[in-house]
């Protein structure tokens, strides 16, 4: 079964920068799972970030970027803004008309 | 602007059946592939199915196979999901989304959802 991993949560102060990470429980993750991160604060339907690895969604500001480290998925905010506090998944295409999502990471801004 | 307007949630008993469906606008609707997410209280986002723009073509988690059966109608611009044998972990919001086309492979926007309750 693949499963798709990402820190439960993570904290950053305000100005500063953080990586999120993306992984599989098996192999690697590369630019062939399409990898796209999504914003998701309480009550509200996600927002699309990063597509196809590092492409910014319309309106999305250059502090989000993305990228492949290693073997797994990354979002890097650069700058971290009070607002910036939300849950972040990630999901991954896994061929065949397949995507999984992880388990998302709760950001905190303090 | 994209509007996807999800309609159909409820609550219902286990065993039972619903159809969710998902008005859309502010685009050409079958030119895009559409999907269904669903989100547990409280829990993470979970991909359920996804069907092809043109030719329908469909596929589903292994959570839902064999009970879910999405569709749509390009006349209509509507998506649809006929969820059958419900059980009480299907209890989730039931997001629709626009995928993106020229094989992005990602979802490129949502509905605001709507709540499936499944409980006796």
């Amino acid at each position: 079964q693949t499963v798709v991993t990402q820190e439960p949560s993570f904290s950053v102060s305000p100005g500063g920068t953080v990586t999120l990470t993306c992984g599989l429980n098996s192999g690697s993750v590369s630019t062939t799972n399409f990898p796209s991160w999504y914003q998701q604060t309480p009550g509200q339907a996600p927002r699309t970030l990063i597509y196809t690895t590092n492409t910014r969604s319309s309106g999305v500001p250059d502090r989000f970027s993305g990228s492949i480290l290693g073997n797994k998925a990354a979002l890097t905010i650069t700058g971290a803004q009070a607002d910036d506090e939300s849950d972040y998944y990630c999901v991954l295409y896994m061929g065949s008309g397949i995507w999984v999502f992880g388990g998302g990471t709760k950001l905190t801004v303090l | 602007e994209v509007q996807l307007l999800e309609s159909g949630g409820g609550v219902v008993q286990p065993g039972g059946s619903l159809r969710l469906s998902c008005a859309a606008s502010g685009f050409t609707f079958r030119s895009n592939a559409m999907a269904w997410v669903r989100q547990a209280p409280g829990k993470g986002l979970e991909w359920v199915s996804k069907i092809s723009g043109s030719d329908g073509r469909t596929s589903y988690a292994d959570s839902v196979k064999g009970r879910f059966t999405v569709s749509r109608d390009n006349s209509k611009n509507t998506l649809y999901m006929q969820m059958n044998s419900l059980r009480v972990e299907d209890t989730a919001v039931y997001y629709c989304v626009q995928m993106s086309t020229g094989g992005r492979y990602f979802f490129a926007s949502w509905g605001q959802g709507t709540l499936v309750t499944v409980s006796s």
